[in-house]
Formats: C-alpha cells, structure tokens, sequence
C-alpha cells in the first residue's frame, strides 16, 4: 500500500510569488492534516480535513494560506504571494479516526523563499 | 493551552550508551502522548504511543511510560545503535482538538559506532 506522497520534494520561489503543494493521503484515509515545521522550531499544525470539510483550520497563519481537498481525496496548500517567513517544511499526514490513532506523514516538501 | 516541552539537542552519543530524551507536556484532561522518529530523508514515522496513565509504549527497543503526576513522557534505550540516528518528536493530541497533534522542537540524536 502506497504511503501519504507529497510534491514537490523542494520548492525554491522568490518572495511574492505564488506555489502550490500537493498532498495525497493514504486511500481510505479520511482525515488530512497539514502541518509545518519553521527551521529548528517545534511543528505546527496548520489544519485538518475531514474527507472534502475543513474541520479545523485554525492553524492556519493568514488568508494568504488557502488549502482545499477535491473530492475528499488529494489535498492542495496553496501561498499567494509568498513572504519570506513562508520558507520551512511542509508536512502532511492522514489518518482513519482520530486523537489516539496513528498519523501516516508524507516526507515533505522544503519551500524556500527568496 | 496545549504544549510539548522537549529536551533540547543535538544528543550525541556512542553506540551501546544508554539513552534518554526528556519531554513534558501541558494539556487538559487526558491527552495520548507519542514519539515520532525522522530518519534522513524521510517523513516522521511513529515509534511508539501511550494512550491513558502509566501506560507504556514499546517499540524498537525504545520505551516511554505515560507518567501524569509528573506531565513527563520520557524516551529511553538501554543500547542505542547506529541505525538510531534520527530526529525525535513528541507529541500530544486530544479527541477535543480532533485529532491534531502538538508537537516538541525535536531532538537530532546522533550515534557513532
């Protein structure tokens, strides 16, 4: 069974700029979480789906942050323009209930701002 | 609010030592903690969980018991190998928050043989 797949793997894109990350979750999974980890800080959580609903997007930084999740299945984390604070490691994960069940995370896509 | 307080890094250590990587943590109400591992160029995988006081969670030689009268969910090894060099997160969520998950700042354990 394929694992939680993110991309791109790297994104370097200059301030102001827009980009677009992807997340495919584990098939079956209905819960999509992102998170994100600024350089040597601890990981933050940005938000939850629950199929194709926002559940909780209180982590979300600013409005120039805007994630949706087609059908219940990929999820998209979109930054438009990107600031330079942007820059870190983007995480996703799924899962199949939550609290105390197991989060699956992708590898992450490093976005670098310039 | 809720919050993870973990031992800061880098940890390196020889292989066999023993090791120890505190965490505590602030939440309301009962929490289920756990320990997420990052090995180089991977994404966070989970180690091992503990879902009610003075559980134990277990895995790869590794262990952390859930202590609530200390808010303490410390990971231990008896003998740490080469292998075990990675970055190590603990972690808090609650059914109240649906699931998402508090993390500490990680902690780069490094092992030389």
């Amino acid at each position: 069974e394929a694992g939680v797949t993110q991309f791109p793997s790297h994104s370097v894109i200059e301030k102001g700029q827009t980009v677009t990350l992807r997340c495919d979750p584990i098939s079956g999974h209905d819960n999509l979480y992102w998170y994100r980890r600024v350089m040597g800080k601890e990981i933050k959580f940005l938000l939850h789906f629950v199929k194709e609903s926002k559940q909780d997007e209180s982590g979300m930084p600013n409005n120039r942050f805007l994630a949706e999740r087609t059908g219940g299945t990929y999820s998209t984390l979109k930054v438009q323009p990107a600031e330079l604070e942007d820059s870190g490691v983007y995480f996703c994960a799924s899962s199949q209930m939550q609290a105390s069940h197991e989060q699956f995370f992708g590898p992450g896509t490093r976005l670098t701002v310039l | 609010g809720d919050s993870v307080t973990q031992m800061e890094g880098p940890v390196t250590l020889s292989e066999e030592a023993f090791l120890t990587i505190n965490c505590t943590y602030t939440a309301t109400g009962y929490p289920s903690l756990f320990w997420y591992v990052q090995y180089p160029g991977e994404g966070l995988q989970l180690l091992l969980k503990a879902t009610k006081a003075d559980d134990k969670g277990s895995n790869k030689g590794f262990e952390a018991t859930y202590r609530k009268e200390t808010t303490s969910f410390h990971l231990e090894k008896g003998s740490v190998q080469v292998s075990d060099s990675a970055v190590y997160f603990c972690a808090l969520s609650r059914e109240s928050t649906l699931g998402r998950l508090y993390f500490g700042r990680g902690t780069q354990l490094t092992v030389w043989p």
